[in-house]
């Protein structure tokens, strides 16, 4: 049951480009949700979040836009480095008694210099 | 900035063999997880503890696992008799509420 998906497993962009990456989810119950960056062997560090009661937060170089009526939530990194490369794991929760997240399958970037 | 620690770093166990691994999560947080990551797969939720008490648990979460907030402080995921397919990093994770949920490092655990 993937209820948040990220259909692009990886990405390569050049340097000072932008990168996309997109996330779709099913749940409509979903109310919050978020970017995780992942480099091997350490925990998910947060990037970026959104309530579903906005369609764009940004933060730096790093916006999120949330499309609800598409269910779809999509990150954008402007411009791109070569130490953004990294695997983005998209994460969702909802109002509940354990507000868990859900993550997606993750994509990984690549930016070259 | 306050941080969530995990120990040991790496754990390897023998097939059958308990392990607890120990999480000290964000002091002023409510919400408690377990996560864990196959190697190559997505994050996978394992439990989630609230209040003193598990308050929701996945299908990976079965018997032979176990949670504990024992003092306050910590909180520490019990496997009883590992298998091999146990094998993953383990994280976790604490949170307010709404808002972000912070992560350890994790634990590398291999079951040989």
């Amino acid at each position: 049951d993937q209820q948040v998906k990220q259909n692009s497993p990886s990405l390569s962009v050049q340097e000072g480009r932008i990168s996309i990456l997109n996330c779709d989810y099913t749940n409509s119950m979903f109310d919050y949700f978020l970017w995780y960056k992942k480099y091997p062997a350490e925990g998910p560090t947060f990037l970026i979040s959104i309530s579903s009661i906005k369609d764009k937060n940004e933060d730096g170089r790093f916006t999120v836009f949330l499309n609800k009526s598409a269910k779809h939530l999509s990150l954008h990194i402007v411009p791109s480095q070569p130490g953004d490369s990294a695997v983005y794991f998209c994460a969702a929760s909802a109002v509940d008694s354990s507000y868990k997240l859900i993550f997606g399958s993750g994509t990984r970037l690549l930016v070259r210099p | 900035e306050p941080e969530v620690t995990q120990t040991p770093s790496h754990q390897v166990t023998q097939m059958g063999q308990e392990v607890i691994l120990r999480c000290v999560p964000i002091s002023n947080h409510l919400y408690f997880y377990w996560y864990r990551q196959i190697l190559g797969q997505k994050v996978e939720f394992l439990v989630s503890f609230y209040n003193n008490e598990i308050s929701e648990k996945s299908e990976i979460f079965d018997d032979q696992f176990s949670v504990e907030r024992p003092d306050g402080s910590n909180f520490t995921l019990k496997i009883r008799s590992t298998k091999l397919e146990d094998s993953a990093m383990y994280f976790c994770a604490s949170r307010t509420g709404y808002g972000e949920a912070f992560f350890g490092q994790g634990t590398r655990l291999t079951v040989v």
